[in-house]
């Protein structure tokens, strides 16, 4: 079935520094992935929708120049956290729609720790 | 916007059907009714999903009522790897409510 590889799994950075992850179609094509936040005992919450070769959207209260989103192949899709503070920290997930309304598939999700 | 509906959490015990309601009032005619589950720091798993007709599969079986307005999960037969937060959505919203936390009891 179709699949979205992200990575890194997990990730411990220091304040201040930049973390960029990184979410693969491995077996078809993403045209549009959503970018996730979820915080311990909370639902996901959107932040962003990436769409290949056309900027992204920012849900209301999401920092774009916070959290940098590039989209630039139809496999690929990053999302960078810039100036990383510890109030960042939280498991981030990718999600890409699949053709012929069978939903969304998700990567394995990020969790990103700021020290 | 269509939400849905869920109980914060449930019991079951293994080998028990487990039965998971959700309320999706406000949908609309061609929105299909998703499942996915969400075992601790993974990703989304999906489970199943539906427009109208009641549908089945390996993992699960999904019941619509006729209106519409809200659905069952069944997990057949419960086992402890079934722990895990359940969420009904309503595609295309991307507004993902609090979901069920269903906990398998030995």
């Amino acid at each position: 079935g179709a699949v979205v590889s992200q990575h890194p799994s997990w990730v411990i950075c220091k304040s201040g520094t930049s973390v960029k992850i990184e979410c693969r179609s491995l077996d078809f094509q993403a045209t549009t992935m959503f970018w996730y936040r979820q915080f311990p005992k909370q639902s996901l919450m959107l932040m962003a929708t990436s769409n290949e070769g056309s900027k992204a959207t920012y849900e209301q209260g999401v920092e774009k120049d916070k959290f940098l989103i590039n989209h630039a192949s139809l496999t690929l899709s990053t999302l960078t956290v810039t100036s990383a503070h510890p109030e960042d920290s939280s498991f981030y997930i990718c999600s890409a729609p699949l053709p012929a309304n069978y939903g969304y598939t998700f990567g394995s999700g990020t969790r990103l720790t700021v020290v | 916007d269509a939400k849905t509906t869920q109980p914060p959490s449930m019991d079951c015990a293994e080998g028990r059907a487990a039965n998971l309601p959700c309320n999706h009032s406000t949908i609309s005619g061609n929105e299909y009714v998703y499942w996915y589950r969400q075992i601790h720091s993974q990703g989304p798993q999906y489970i199943i999903h539906g427009l109208k007709n009641n549908e089945t599969n390996e993992m699960a079986s999904l019941i619509i009522t006729e209106d519409r307005k809200s659905s069952t999960l069944i997990l057949p037969h419960a086992t402890l790897r079934d722990t895990a937060v359940y969420y009904c959505i309503v595609v295309y919203q991307l507004i993902w409510g609090a979901g069920t936390k269903l906990i398998i009891k030995p």
